[in-house]
C-alpha cells in the first residue's frame, strides 16, 4: 500500500519562473493538503482540496494555487518565484469524513530551491 | 487552534525511556492532541493522537492531564532511529469544524545517543 508520493523530489527554478508540484495521495484518501516548511521552521499551511475545491487556505499569496483532480491527486502552482519561496514543499493526504478524526499522511515532500 | 509550548531541545539515552512535555493550557474541549515527528530530510510522521484519555499504540504512549492543559509523549525504549522534531499539536476535531488542518510550531529537537 503506497504512502503519499510526491514529484519531483527536488527542484531548482530563478526568480520569476513558475514550478508545478505534484502529490499522489494515501490510498483511500480523498482529502489533499499542501504545507511549506521553510529551513529550521515547522510546516506552514497553504491550503487544502477536497472534491476538487479549496476549502480552506493558509496566509499564502495568490501567487500560490492548486488543483485536485478527480482521481484525488493534486498540484502545486506558485507564478512569479521569489527567493523567499525556497521551502521544502510537502503534501498531505486524509479522509475528510466529518465526525471521524483522521490523521494526515506525509510525502517527504519536494525541494524547491530559487536562484 | 490552541498554541502549543515545548522545550527546544532534548537529549535522551539510547534504550531508556523519552518523555517530552508539552503544555496547552489554552486548549478548549473540543481539540485534540496530535503528535508528529520529523527525522531530517523527510515528511512529518504521524505518532499518535488523543483526546481526554491516554492512548498507546506501537509507537508511543501519549498521557494526558486530567484537567488537559499537558501532555507527555513516551517513547518506552528509545532507539537512534527516533532522533527527530517532534511537534505537538492541538486541533479541533472535524465533526466541529468541518475539516481541520495541523498548526505546527518549532516542535522539540530530540537526540538519541549511544
Amino acid at each position: 500500500d503506497a504512502g503519499v508520493t510526491q514529484s519531483p523530489t527536488h527542484l531548482i527554478k530563478t526568480r520569476g519562473q513558475q514550478v508545478t508540484l505534484r502529490c499522489s495521495p494515501k490510498s483511500g484518501h480523498d482529502t489533499v493538503s499542501w504545507y511549506q516548511q521553510a529551513l529550521g521552521q515547522g510546516p506552514q499551511f497553504i491550503f487544502q482540496y477536497y472534491e476538487e475545491e479549496e476549502r480552506q487556505r493558509g496566509n499564502f499569496p495568490d501567487r500560490f494555487s492548486g488543483h485536485q483532480f478527480p482521481n484525488y491527486s493534486s498540484e502545486l502552482n506558485v507564478n512569479a518565484l521569489l527567493l523567499g519561496d525556497s521551502a521544502l514543499y510537502l503534501c498531505a493526504s486524509s479522509l475528510g469524513t466529518i465526525g471521524r478524526d483522521q490523521p494526515q499522511h506525509f510525502g517527504d515532500g519536494t525541494r524547491l530551491s530559487i536562484l | 487552534d490552541a498554541k502549543t509550548t515545548q522545550p527546544p531541545s532534548m537529549d535522551c539515552a539510547e534504550g531508556r525511556a523519552a518523555n517530552l512535555p508539552c503544555n496547552h493550557s489554552t486548549i478548549s474541549g473540543n481539540e485534540y492532541v496530535y503528535w508528529y515527528r520529523q527525522i531530517h530530510s523527510q515528511g512529518p510522521q504521524y505518532i499518535i493522537h488523543g483526546l481526554k484519555n491516554n492512548e498507546t499504540n506501537e509507537m508511543a504512549s501519549l498521557i494526558i492531564t486530567e484537567d488537559r492543559k499537558s501532555s507527555t509523549l513516551i517513547l518506552p525504549h528509545a532507539t537512534l532511529r527516533d532522533t527527530a522534531v517532534y511537534y505537538c499539536i492541538v486541533r479541533v476535531a472535524p465533526l466541529d469544524s468541518g475539516y481541520s488542518t495541523l498548526t505546527f510550531g518549532k516542535g522539540t529537537m530530540l537526540l538519541v545517543s549511544p
